[in-house]
């Protein structure tokens, strides 16, 4: 079965520290994968797209074939980071979703 | 944000009544997603549409029904509900690409409490 998965359910760091929220998916072709944050009772939004390469409030995320891995990471971290954020990949008609990570960020 | 809405935004019902969300969109997107979210689980997929009257089910469906009868709308209906259906749901929309679903967007989600 396709996964997409989150090991850390929970990430708290200080506020300029680095970050790095982990994703692996399982292994089929060439993947379609996402990042997506939820603010505090917002709703979901897309953070980031493989394929669009870009950066996004300082988050980037670079595809890693050889480990199946889409890991998300910022160099520095700001309060306003503080949200859950979701690992997905497209499967067909669906997205396979993780679990989610939910990141603090500590004064 | 994309055109979506989902109605109503909060709702309370009691266990064994019938409930119906709404979801909304104004972007023709073709693809069309129910989710519910709960502490520890993340999203679920509980059904979703690939088209009018074209419907599937996802990994939480029993218990739950949906319609498409229109391109903008889709309808999500606990049949009757039961304290396990309280979470919020969120709709999502797609218009998909050659390769997958594309970029989804989110409604601003249902908060629903089955007492």
């Amino acid at each position: 079965a396709q996964r997409v998965t989150q090991p850390e359910k929970l990430l708290s760091v200080f506020k300029g520290a680095p970050v790095e929220l982990k994703c692996n998916y399982s292994y089929s072709g060439s993947p379609e994968l996402f990042w997506y944050v939820q603010y505090s009772r917002q709703r979901l939004q897309l953070l980031l797209r493989h394929i669009s390469r870009e950066s996004i409030k300082g988050f980037t995320a670079d595809l890693n074939k050889g480990e199946t891995s889409f890991h998300l990471k910022k160099p520095f971290a700001q309060e306003e980071d503080s949200a859950m954020y979701y690992c997905a990949r497209g499967s067909n008609y669906q997205l396979i979703w993780g679990a989610g990570t939910k990141l603090i960020i500590k004064p | 944000d994309a055109g979506i809405t989902q109605s109503p935004r909060h709702k309370v019902t009691e266990t064994g009544t019938p409930v119906t969300l709404r979801c909304h969109q104004t972007e023709n997107h073709r693809y069309m997603y129910w989710y519910r979210q709960d502490p520890g689980h993340g999203l679920r997929l509980i059904h979703y549409s690939y088209g009018v009257k074209d419907t599937d089910k996802g990994e939480v469906s029993d218990g739950y029904s949906v319609s498409r009868s229109k391109t903008e709308d889709f309808l999500l209906t606990l049949e009757s509900a039961t304290s396990s259906q309280t979470s919020v749901y969120f709709c999502a929309i797609s218009e998909g690409t050659g390769d997958g679903p594309g970029v989804a967007f989110f409604g601003q989600g249902t908060r629903l409490t089955v007492v």
